[in-house]
């Protein structure tokens, strides 16, 4: 099946450093990936959807100046948390449209800001 | 614009029981999918079982059934011969048709126990 891998399942990063993540579709293209956010045993809040080749759409109330996402190549989205606080601190889950048209995740990145 | 809802928080069932999560959905699509998925503790989310709403016929992926109700808006998941591998946080998960992006309610957390 289509494999989504996410890189690096951790970080610890000191508060007002920036940190990338790294999202690769493995097997297949995906021409659009998508980037959630979530707390501890809460639901996944979809933060943006990454558009190969284009600007990211992001969803109402999350800062675009914050979470640069980057769609350069059709096999890799990345999300930068610049200027991290402790707020940033949650789970970070991608998510890619796969060659049978469902959703295949990433294995999250554990986000520690200090 | 697509709403979720999961209303059971917190579920438990005996090991080889059967148990029926809840879900009630909307959604301004005409066209749309409906997912389950499951996140165990290592986090890593996993595809459950999914329905296309054009189908009166309820799907079925060996012990996970679904009960597909479109007028009702209602998609609740049945699991049946409970195993200890089945706890997890489950979400249900509408989809437009161009279903890689997602709408998550706010999961059950199921534990088995033996």
């Amino acid at each position: 099946g289509a494999v989504v891998s996410q890189h690096p399942s951790w970080v610890i990063c000191k508060s007002g450093t920036s940190v990338k993540i790294e999202c690769r579709s493995l097997d297949f293209q995906a021409t659009t990936m998508f980037w959630y956010r979530q707390f501890p045993k809460q639901s996944l809040m979809l933060m943006a959807t990454s558009n190969e080749g284009s600007k990211a759409t992001y969803e109402q109330g999350v800062e675009k100046d914050k979470f640069l996402i980057n769609h350069a190549s059709l096999t890799l989205s990345t999300l930068t948390v610049t200027s991290a606080h402790p707020e940033d601190s949650s789970f970070y889950i991608c998510s890619a449209r796969g060659p049978t048209d469902e959703a295949f995740f990433g294995q999250g990145t554990r986000l520690t800001v200090v | 614009a697509q709403t979720v809802t999961q209303s059971q928080p917190e579920m438990s069932v005996q090991e080889a029981e059967t148990v029926t999560l809840s879900c009630t959905y909307d959604t301004s699509e005409s066209n749309y999918y409906l997912f389950w998925y499951k996140q165990p503790p290592s986090r890593q989310m996993i595809l459950v079982i999914r329905q296309e709403a054009y189908k009166q016929q309820n799907a079925t992926e060996n012990r996970f059934s679904v009960n597909f109700q479109k007028a009702a808006k209602s998609f609740s998941l049945k699991i049946s011969d409970s195993q200890l591998g089945d706890t997890a946080m489950y979400f249900c998960a509408p989809g437009g048709t161009s279903y890689g992006k997602l709408t998550f309610g706010q999961g059950t957390i199921l534990t088995v126990h033996p």
